[in-house]
């Protein structure tokens, strides 16, 4: 199966600063990358869609200033969380979607834990 | 806005037990997945269903899509230690590619 690997696994920052977490796919072109948050014992809740050199798309209620995407290439996003605070502790996690249309297919990176202090 | 509602959300069997889980979606599904979960790392795809009355089967879990294409359910035979983890399942746009998931089913199978 396809490959998507995620770095740092965890992160431990002060409140304030900023954290860059990056979301490789490694065998394989990603159409699309998306980016999760989970909350302890919750589900995975989509943030974002993220599209190689465009804008990603936001869902309702996650501050696009707040959460950076980038997505530089087909292989590569990184999401960027500025001036965290620790409501921002979370697991983040990406996917990456291969193929189009009925045939699309999306695997998950390992996941990034990030504890602001 | 789909509301993907999953039942029961915690279940703890001792192993060679069986259970179902439930997923209900508030509207037709596009594409049901189900994922499994275990802590600290992402989710594993399962199985895709498309088909309204579609049975699968893994092993030792069967999935089954429901006439309407509203809702599913996951079975497990047997279960084991192994089969702890939480179970997703999740509406899959074919134009969009977002995955909506459901809450999760939070299942633990003591040895």
């Amino acid at each position: 199966g396809a490959v998507v690997s995620q770095h740092p696994s965890r992160v431990i920052c002060k409140s304030g600063t900023s954290v860059k977490i990056e979301c490789r796919s490694l065998d394989f072109q990603a159409t699309t990358m998306f980016w999760y948050r989970q909350f302890p014992k919750q589900s995975l809740m989509l943030m974002a869609t993220s599209n190689e050199g465009s804008k990603a798309t936001y869902e309702q209620g996650v501050e696009k200033d707040k959460f950076l995407i980038n997505h530089a290439s087909l292989t590569l996003s990184t999401l960027t969380v500025t001036s965290a605070h620790p409501e921002d502790s979370s697991f983040y996690i990406c996917s990456a979607r291969r193929g189009w249309g009925s045939y699309n297919e999306q695997f998950f990176g390992p996941g990034t834990r990030l504890t602001v202090l | 806005t789909q509301l993907l509602e999953q039942s029961p959300q915690f279940l703890s069997i001792q192993e060679g037990e069986n259970l179902t889980v439930y997923c209900n979606s508030s509207s037709v599904f596009s594409s049901l997945q189900w994922y499994r979960q275990e802590p600290g790392e992402g989710p594993v795809l399962l199985v895709t269903v498309v088909t309204g009355g579609e049975v699968k089967k893994l092993k030792r879990l069967t999935f089954q899509f429901g006439d309407a294409r509203k809702d599913s359910s996951l079975h497990i035979t047997a279960a084991q230690p192994g089969d702890t983890g939480l179970y997703l399942c999740a509406d899959l746009s074919s134009n969009t590619g977002k995955l909506i998931f459901g809450q999760g089913t939070t299942l633990q199978v003591k040895p």
